[in-house]
C-alpha cells in the first residue's frame, strides 16, 4: 500500500522555465511533509518542508505547495538550472503517529541547458 | 557533507552471509533511520532509534536488526542474505523525531 505516491517517474525541463513536482497522499493522519533532492551515488539532502497549519512555504527558488484536501503537495523549482537535475522524493510524516516518515518513489527532473 | 558517515561504502557478499552495516549520526542528533532503496524504488523506511531505544518499525524483515548503542552510533544487521537484499542501505540521523532528516551517503550491498 503505497501511501504516498509520486505518479510521474521522469521530468524534462528547459532551464529559465518552471519545474513542477507533484506528490499525492492517502493517509489524512499525515500533517508534515518534505522534499528531498538527491544526486546519484549521493544521500539524499532535505530541500524543503512544510506542515499541514501553512498551505505553502517558499525557500529561495523552491516553493512547496499544500493542498489538504486534494491530498496533494507540489514542489515549483522557478526557474529551473541544470544543477536542479536530480532525484526528487517527497515524505510524509504523522505528528500523532509513529513518527516515522513514508517516502515516495521518486521523481527524476532533469533540466535541459 | 551531511555530517553522517557511513562503513563501508560498498560490500560484496554471497548469499546466506551475515554483514553488518554501521552508521555514525551527526553530532549531537539523537534518532537515527535506516532506509533500504532497491533498484528504482523509493526509500523503504526499515527502523528509527532514537537515544537508544526503538522508536519506529516499518517493513525491516526478521532477518534484519539494528541497534544504537550509547555514543548514538548505529549498525544493522542483515542476516541469512538474500539475492534481493541487494541495495542501497542508507542510514540518517535528526536531532529529534520529527526534524528534517540528515542522510548519510549510503552503503551499496551486492549479494551474489
Amino acid at each position: 500500500d503505497q501511501q504516498v505516491k509520486q505518479n510521474s517517474p521522469s521530468l524534462s525541463v528547459q532551464e529559465g522555465r518552471i519545474s513542477i513536482l507533484n506528490c499525492d497522499y492517502t493517509n489524512s493522519m499525515f500533517d508534515y511533509f518534505l522534499w528531498y533532492k538527491k544526486y546519484p551515488a549521493e544521500g539524499p539532502t532535505f530541500l524543503i518542508s512544510i506542515s499541514s497549519i501553512k498551505d505553502k512555504n517558499e525557500d529561495g527558488r523552491f516553493t512547496v505547495f499544500l493542498n489538504k484536501s486534494a491530498k496533494h503537495l507540489s514542489l515549483h523549482i522557478v526557474p529551473s538550472q541544470p544543477g536542479d537535475s536530480a532525484v526528487y522524493f517527497c515524505a510524509a510524516s504523522a505528528s500523532s503517529g509513529t513518527y516515522k516518515y513514508i517516502f515516495g518513489t521518486g521523481t527524476r527532473l532533469k533540466v535541459l541547458a | 557533507d551531511s555530517g553522517v558517515t557511513q562503513t563501508p561504502k560498498h560490500l560484496i557478499t554471497a548469499t546466506g552471509q551475515r554483514v553488518t552495516l554501521r552508521c555514525s549520526p551527526r553530532s549531537g542528533d539523537l534518532s537515527v533511520y535506516w532506509y533500504q532503496q532497491s533498484l528504482d524504488q523509493g526509500l523503504q523506511f526499515l527502523i528509527q532509534y532514537y537515544n537508544g531505544e526503538e522508536r519506529a518499525k516499518g517493513n525491516i524483515l526478521e532477518r534484519f536488526s539494528a541497534q544504537q548503542f550509547p555514543d548514538l552510533h548505529s549498525e544493522l544487521n542483515l542476516s541469512s542474505l538474500e539475492l534481493g537484499d541487494s541495495a542501497l542501505y542508507f542510514c540518517a540521523s535528526s536531532v529529534g523525531s520529527l526534524n528534517e532528516q540528515f542522510f548519510g551517503p549510503g552503503t551499496r550491498l551486492t549479494v551474489l
